[in-house]
């Protein structure tokens, strides 16, 4: 079982749509939680963290769910500009050695 | 306050050689993690350096290896370079464990042929 999973898509959207995207990961000692957008051929940008109580960010939401080992992000209102690769981040690691396990990855279209 | 710079942006080398990536970290951030990302897979965590010293490292084999200099830049050495190397190097700074997210190099894009 992979560490982090995510459905790589791809999530073909009109613009204006609402979009959800899921998932799941395999360590239950995961210690913080993140959503970085990466756009074609660049490196990825953290979108924003996600915390227990779910977290909003304009157009975006996150949320985990600890006892199921799962996080969500959905967008609202799409936008063309929203389309890249959204990849679903954990870190776990005692005292500094906090390493980033990301999942494949979705992608996401948007289409006028 | 300047973010985290790479380099080289793009490289070719030949099967059998060696390479050596650089990257400046983030003011003030003392943490630089290597990634290695393959064409449509999410970035794998190679090795992490905090002040200097190796603290962590995935599943590479040891012709990986890096370095972390006072100033808290780093380097990325591959020996014996494979085909399957070929891949975008990512260069990661945080400060501590990135509790509050890591700022992303714009990679260094390593093509072996």
């Amino acid at each position: 079982r992979k560490e982090v999973e995510q459905d790589p898509g791809p999530f073909n959207v009109p613009e204006g749509a609402t979009v959800a995207f899921n998932c799941t990961y395999s360590n239950s000692a995961s210690q913080s939680f993140f959503w970085y957008r990466q756009d074609c051929r660049k490196e990825p940008k953290l979108l924003m963290s996600v915390y227990s109580s779910g977290n909003e960010d304009g157009r975006f939401t996150a949320q985990l769910n600890r006892a199921s080992q799962y996080i969500s992000l959905l967008i609202r209102d799409s936008k063309l500009s929203d389309s890249a690769t959204y990849l679903c981040v954990v870190t776990w690691g005692s005292g500094n050695t906090g390493k980033l396990i990301f999942g494949q990855g979705t992608t996401l279209q948007v289409k006028p | 306050e300047t973010g985290v710079t790479q380099s080289p942006t793009h490289l070719i080398k030949t099967r059998g050689q060696q390479v050596t990536l650089r990257c400046s970290s983030q003011s003030g951030h003392n943490t630089v993690s290597w990634y290695q990302q393959a064409l449509g897979q999410g970035p794998q965590f190679i090795f992490q350096y905090y002040r200097e010293e190796e603290n962590g490292r995935g599943n590479f084999p040891p012709r990986f290896s890096g370095l972390q200099f006072p100033n808290y830049s780093s380097e990325l050495n591959v020996n014996a370079l494979e085909l399957d190397d070929s891949a975008l190097y990512l260069c990661a700074s945080s400060l501590g464990t990135g509790s509050y997210g890591y700022t992303f190099g714009s990679g260094t894009r390593l093509t072996v042929v």
